[in-house]
């Protein structure tokens, strides 16, 4: 079945250091989600990617999905003590029936040292 | 409008009983789906309901566990007979159709004693 990896499992960064996490995918994706989930929280959904290549900006944070559509990127630009939590990422696969079921990533923790 | 809403947010059970685990989604959704989550994991995927129909149970196990999403009322996660290893936080997700991002409830944590 689909697999997802997400890479580093853990991350800590100093305040204002960048950070990156990346997404891999065994299969060829329709579309790619990230989310958010704080410690003790729930995940809370970020954004969507569905086109080859699409880069999409949310402030601080961009987000691209590769030219294959295997895999994905989320980058935070000088991060703050509030972007602590583990990012996933979800894919759902390109079947071209009706499957909508999304396959997390493990996520990346990310701790910020202020 | 209310987010999707699970109950209850904790759950203590001991082995044998079961489990009845709600989730209420956002008003206007009519898929909804279920993930365990285990420390430090990610999310499995368990089952995807639209109203009155299972969608996809590939990821729930075939015994102990079912799934209802009714015409009325909340969608319900059943375990039965709850073991050590049922112990999770289970959660729900919701969403106006089947291609967008889902919203997550808070959770429900089983604690299995």
């Amino acid at each position: 079945g689909q697999q997802v990896m997400q890479i580093p499992q853990y991350q800590h960064v100093q305040e204002g250091e960048d950070f990156t996490t990346y997404c891999n995918s065994s299969t060829t994706l329709s579309n790619i989600q990230w989310y958010k989930q704080r410690p003790g929280g729930h995940p809370v959904f970020l954004i969507q990617l569905v086109k080859s290549g699409e880069v999409k900006k949310q402030k601080r944070l961009t987000f691209q999905f590769g030219e294959a559509k295997k895999n994905s990127s989320l980058h935070i630009t000088a991060t703050q003590t509030t972007d602590v939590g583990t990012y996933f990422c979800a894919g759902r696969e390109n079947s071209g029936g009706s499957n909508y079921k999304l396959t997390f990533g493990k996520g990346t923790l990310l701790t910020v040292n202020p | 409008n209310a987010g999707v809403m699970q109950n209850p947010r904790h759950l203590v059970r001991r082995r044998g009983q079961e489990a009845r685990l709600r989730c209420s989604p956002m008003k206007g959704h009519s898929h909804v789906y279920w993930y365990r989550q285990l420390p430090e994991e990610g999310l499995k995927f368990m089952v995807y309901l639209q109203k009155e129909n299972i969608i996809d149970e590939s990821g729930m196990p075939k015994e102990r566990f079912s799934a209802e999403f009714p015409k009325e009322g909340p969608s319900i996660l059943r375990i039965q007979q709850v073991v050590r290893g049922d112990s999770a936080a289970y959660f729900c997700a919701s969403s106006p159709n089947p291609t967008t991002g889902a919203f997550f409830g808070q959770g429900t944590r089983l604690t299995v004693v």
